[in-house]
C-alpha cells in the first residue's frame, strides 16, 4: 500500500472550513484514498473515501487531483466536537482488509 | 444499533500477569479486527477473522499473545505473561463485506487501556 504524508498538526477556527492535505504520490491506479479520525480516547472513525471522483457525505468532502498524488479531507464548518486526529490512508481493493494508520493530522479547532 | 463493545476500557497489571480483552463486533459483521495502538502513534494491526478463522496473524507475537473467535462473534485477545512494552490501548473493530471490497468501512470499539507496571 503507498505510503501518505500529512502535517502533523493544524488549527482551525470554529465555523470555519478546516482543509486537511495529504499527499500520496506513489498511489496506484486501483488504490482508495480513506479517511479516518480518532478523537481522543475513542476509536478510529470512518469519514469518507474515494477512488478518483470528488465526493461529499453528510461529514465532509474529499477532492482528489487529477493525477490522484494528493487529496484534501474538507470539514465545511468546523466545531469543537471536530478536534481529533485524523489519518489519510490509502488501500487497494483487493488487499487483505488491513488499515495501514500513519501518524496523522491533529486537527485542533478553536472558539 | 449497538456499536462494536470492548472491555474492560482500563486494566493495570503487574509485569508477567496474565491479561485478557473481549470483544463484541456489530451485529451480522463477519470480519473482526485487533488493532494495538501506542501512545502517539496510529493503530498497528495484529490479527484478523473472518468468521471464526484467524486469515491474518502475522503481526501477532505469538510467543505471548494469542486470540480466539469460537463461534464467530464475539472475541478474545489474551497476553501471558505481559511486558511493560504491551502498555497500549487495544483496539477491536470489524466490517461487514468480502475483504476484497474497497467500499466497506471499518467500525472501531472505544478500546482497552492496558497499563503494565
Amino acid at each position: 500500500d503507498a505510503k501518505t504524508t500529512q502535517p502533523p498538526s493544524m488549527d482551525c477556527a470554529e465555523g470555519r472550513a478546516a482543509n486537511l492535505p495529504c499527499n500520496h504520490s506513489t498511489i496506484s491506479g486501483n488504490e482508495y484514498v480513506y479517511w479516518y479520525r480518532q478523537i481522543h480516547s475513542q476509536g478510529p472513525q470512518y469519514i469518507i473515501h474515494g477512488l478518483k471522483n470528488n465526493e461529499t457525505n453528510e461529514m465532509a468532502s474529499l477532492i482528489i487531483t487529477e493525477d490522484r498524488k494528493s487529496s484534501t479531507l474538507i470539514l465545511p464548518h468546523a466545531t469543537l466536537r471536530d478536534t481529533a486526529v485524523y489519518y489519510c490512508i490509502v488501500r487497494v481493493a483487493s488487499n487483505t482488509g488491513k488499515l495501514i494508520f500513519g501518524q496523522g493530522t491533529t486537527l485542533q479547532v478553536k472558539p | 444499533e449497538a456499536g462494536v463493545v470492548q472491555s474492560p476500557r482500563y486494566k493495570i497489571i503487574e509485569k508477567k500477569q496474565p491479561v485478557a480483552f473481549w470483544c463484541n463486533p456489530i451485529s451480522g459483521h463477519n470480519t473482526l479486527y485487533w488493532y494495538r495502538q501506542n501512545l502517539g502513534q496510529g493503530p498497528e494491526l495484529l490479527i484478523r477473522y473472518e468468521n471464526e478463522e484467524a486469515v491474518d496473524d502475522s503481526q501477532l507475537p505469538k510467543d505471548r499473545f494469542s486470540a480466539e473467535r469460537l463461534k464467530g462473534v464475539d472475541s478474545t485477545l489474551k497476553i501471558q505473561p505481559a511486558e511493560l512494552g504491551d502498555s497500549a490501548v487495544y483496539l477491536c473493530a470489524s466490517s461487514f463485506g468480502a475483504v476484497d471490497r474497497a467500499d466497506y468501512e471499518q467500525y472501531f470499539g472505544p478500546g482497552t487501556r492496558l497499563t503494565v507496571t
